[in-house]
């Protein structure tokens, strides 16, 4: 089975730029995850879908950061303009849900390194 | 909120040698418990998961944990340390409350191992 599958592995741009991160998630899982990941701050849950619909986007920093799951097997990470502070990783997971209840089982994709210039 | 603590930002040990990777849980006995691995330039990938069936856990690469009430502790061991253990681990815990589906990871442990 494929697991989570993210793109761009790697992206450089520009301050300003617009970003835009894919995600697709492992066929059949109830649950989307968006983190990002630096040395100073660590892992950051950033946004969840469950079934599509956002549940969850405290953890997005700024309005500059919006995310989209158009349907279960895409989700897009976008950030509009993009600051040299966005510079870090951000993975996407997926998790299915067992007899209705979150387990907490999550499958990582590789992640989309980012860096901003 | 539940909440996870590591205590050891990075490890180091010899090939061959055993490995104890600590992990804290605040007071409230969690329905589950993780621990994650993130291998150089990857995603995270679960090692072994606790869910109150038995106390000792056994994962996969040889990693198991003990489950202590007692200690509040769920400490990840590997008897023999192998080079391709080097890697990063995490340590989580879901919610108390479920409806409420964020996972909280500690802040890791940088295992290095040694020639």
């Amino acid at each position: 089975d494929a697991g989570v599958i993210q793109s761009p592995r790697h992206e450089v741009t520009e301050m300003g730029q617009e970003v835009t991160l894919r995600c697709k998630p492992i066929s059949g899982h109830d649950y989307l995850f968006w983190y990002r990941q630096t040395m100073m701050r660590g892992l950051e849950l950033l946004i969840y879908f469950n079934n599509n619909v956002p549940i969850d986007d405290s953890g997005m920093p700024e309005d500059r950061f919006s995310a989209k799951m158009p349907n279960a097997s895409f989700s897009t990470l976008k950030i509009q303009p993009s600051e040299p502070r966005d510079s870090a990783v951000y993975f996407c997971a997926s998790s299915l849900a067992l007899a209705g209840r979150y387990t907490g089982e999550l499958f990582f994709g590789e992640g989309s390194r980012l860096t901003v210039l | 909120a539940q909440s996870v603590t590591q205590l050891g930002s990075h490890v180091s040990v010899s090939e061959g040698a055993l490995v104890l990777l600590r992990c804290n849980y605040s007071s409230s006995v969690p329905p589950y418990l993780f621990w994650y691995v993130q291998y150089p330039n990857q995603g995270l990938q679960l090692l072994l998961k606790y869910t109150s069936a038995a106390t000792l856990v056994k994962g996969i690469n040889g990693f198991e944990a003990e489950f202590k009430k007692s200690e509040t502790s769920f400490h990840l061991t590997k008897p023999s340390a192998h080079m391709s253990d080097a890697a990063e681990y995490f340590c989580a815990v879901p919610p108390f409350n479920f409806g409420n589906e964020k996972l909280t990871f500690g802040t890791g442990t940088r295992l290095t191992i040694i020639p």
